[in-house]
């Protein structure tokens, strides 16, 4: 189906294990983003990335990974979880810099106990 | 850096009548974009409304309509004839179109409840 797919939608981890959520998107955007979604904050931008191969920083990349190999795929990875880090993870995507709006993934769910 | 603040964490309005949600922003650029997103309890993020910067007239989507004061950095939302499915959060997000700085800044988020 065509659209912006995250996996897993609900995911419980210990503290010090490493994850990986997963994102992938259909229309060959050639932007996504990660976001996570904490109360009081809104969302914040953990990484980006403007294509395959090239991701920068955003708000709050401390203790995540990033890679995009494939234009279509952009996995954001937990070295080492953190308490801190239980929160809603939110992929997104877009064609270009202008009005396009983001479309947005159903989220990721991280419970780090 | 753009920031983006909401300063109403919970609005609640009759059905049927007319709210307001608030949005200021920050910035130091000229040209740039502004969106309101809403987020019902499924989480899922659906785009309401955009408005480019250049752009004087505000935008509008059937019920949905914004007041934008580029001189105040102001980006308010009304819906009008508030229907039960608008209950949600709302955020605002400020979008930069300076090439190599692409990101969407948001807004704490706005908690609407809607009574029947």
């Amino acid at each position: 189906d065509a659209g912006i797919t995250q996996s897993p939608r609900y995911k419980i981890t210990e503290t010090g294990r490493q994850v990986t959520l997963m994102c992938h998107q259909t229309w060959s955007h050639s932007y996504m983003f990660w976001y996570r979604q904490d109360l009081g904050h809104g969302l914040r931008l953990i990484y980006y990335s403007a294509a395959a191969d090239i991701t920068d920083k955003g708000e709050v990349p401390d203790g995540y990974v990033v890679s995009r190999s494939k234009t279509e795929n952009f996995p954001l990875t937990l070295e080492s979880a953190t308490r801190s880090q239980t929160s809603v993870y939110f992929c997104a995507s877009t064609w270009d810099r202008g009005s396009s709006p983001l479309h947005f993934g159903n989220g990721t769910r991280l419970t780090v106990t | 850096a753009q920031t983006v603040t909401q300063s109403q964490p919970e609005m609640s309005v009759q059905e049927a009548e007319t709210v307001t949600l608030s949005c200021t922003y920050d910035t130091s650029e000229s040209d740039y974009y502004l969106f309101w997103y809403k987020q019902p309890p499924s989480r899922q993020m659906i785009l309401v409304i955009r408005q480019e910067a250049y752009k004087q007239q505000n935008a509008t989507e059937n019920r949905f309509s914004v007041n934008f004061q580029k001189a105040a950095k102001s980006f308010s939302l009304k819906i009008s004839d508030s229907q039960l499915g608008d209950a949600a959060m709302y955020f605002c997000a400020y979008r930069t179109r300076i090439q190599g700085a692409q990101k969407l800044v948001f807004g704490q988020g706005t908690r609407l409840t809607i009574n029947p």
